[in-house]
């Protein structure tokens, strides 16, 4: 099956500072890479997701780069914030693009210093 | 409000009890799944339903069943709950399988 590794587990960058975090996964037919950020004490949320037919994508702060030949893909968090202190967990789906067979990471604890 | 509740919150039960974790989503969402977190872990598919009676196994199912009756319901099912299934369990919903997955609030387990 799937496996998927994410590095570091643990983070801390100043405020304004970039942030990013990497996952490595083995299955060459994964096609879906989402990312969950998931605050203390509260339930996962997806802030972006990538499919395998594109090689980044960017929503205002947060981008994701995947390189399908390495079998690995980023979270690039830029001018963080206080309020990106969190969780973070990347995932892989060889189901076509879809939520079904989803492995996640082992998460990554972001702290934000003010 | 849309939204994925789950129930109970919070259980602390003895081994051998059978229990039920039920979830319901109210946005009509045809695709619904089962995750466990533990800690070190991440999360962890138990498993997962395309749509009323259709459900698959995910990377975790033993020891669990669910069953997909009605569109909005996707109960968890534990017959004889063991220690090693102490997590917290969150239930998810997308409006297909390829919709963003929006999480319930989760639910915390302790089996004695």
């Amino acid at each position: 099956g799937e496996n998927v590794e994410q590095h570091p587990s643990t983070l801390s960058v100043q405020e304004g500072d970039s942030a990013v975090i990497k996952c490595t996964y083995s299955d060459s037919a994964s096609n879906y890479f989402p990312w969950y950020k998931q605050e203390l004490g509260k339930r996962p949320q997806l802030i972006i997701d990538i499919r395998s037919n594109v090689g980044e994508k960017k929503d205002q702060r947060i981008a994701v780069t995947l390189n399908k030949t390495a079998k690995h893909f980023s979270l690039h968090i830029t001018e963080t914030q206080p309020e990106d202190s969190a969780v973070y967990f990347c995932a892989a789906s060889r189901t076509n693009f879809g939520n079904e067979k989803l492995t996640f990471g082992t998460g990554t604890r972001l702290t934000i210093i003010p | 409000e849309a939204q994925v509740t789950q129930n109970p919150r919070y259980l602390i039960t003895v081994t051998g009890k059978k229990l039920t974790v039920t979830c319901s989503q109210n946005m009509n969402h045809e695709y619904m799944s089962w995750y466990r977190q533990d800690p070190g872990l991440g999360l962890r598919q138990i498993y997962y339903s395309m749509n009323v009676e259709v459900t698959d196994k995910g990377d975790v199912p033993e020891g669990y069943k669910v069953s997909r009756k009605e569109k909005r319901n996707f109960p968890l099912i534990l017959e004889s709950p063991s220690p090693n299934q102490t997590s917290l369990y969150f239930c998810a919903s997308s409006l297909n399988r390829q919709g963003r997955q929006f999480f319930g609030p989760g639910t915390r387990l302790t089996v004695l």
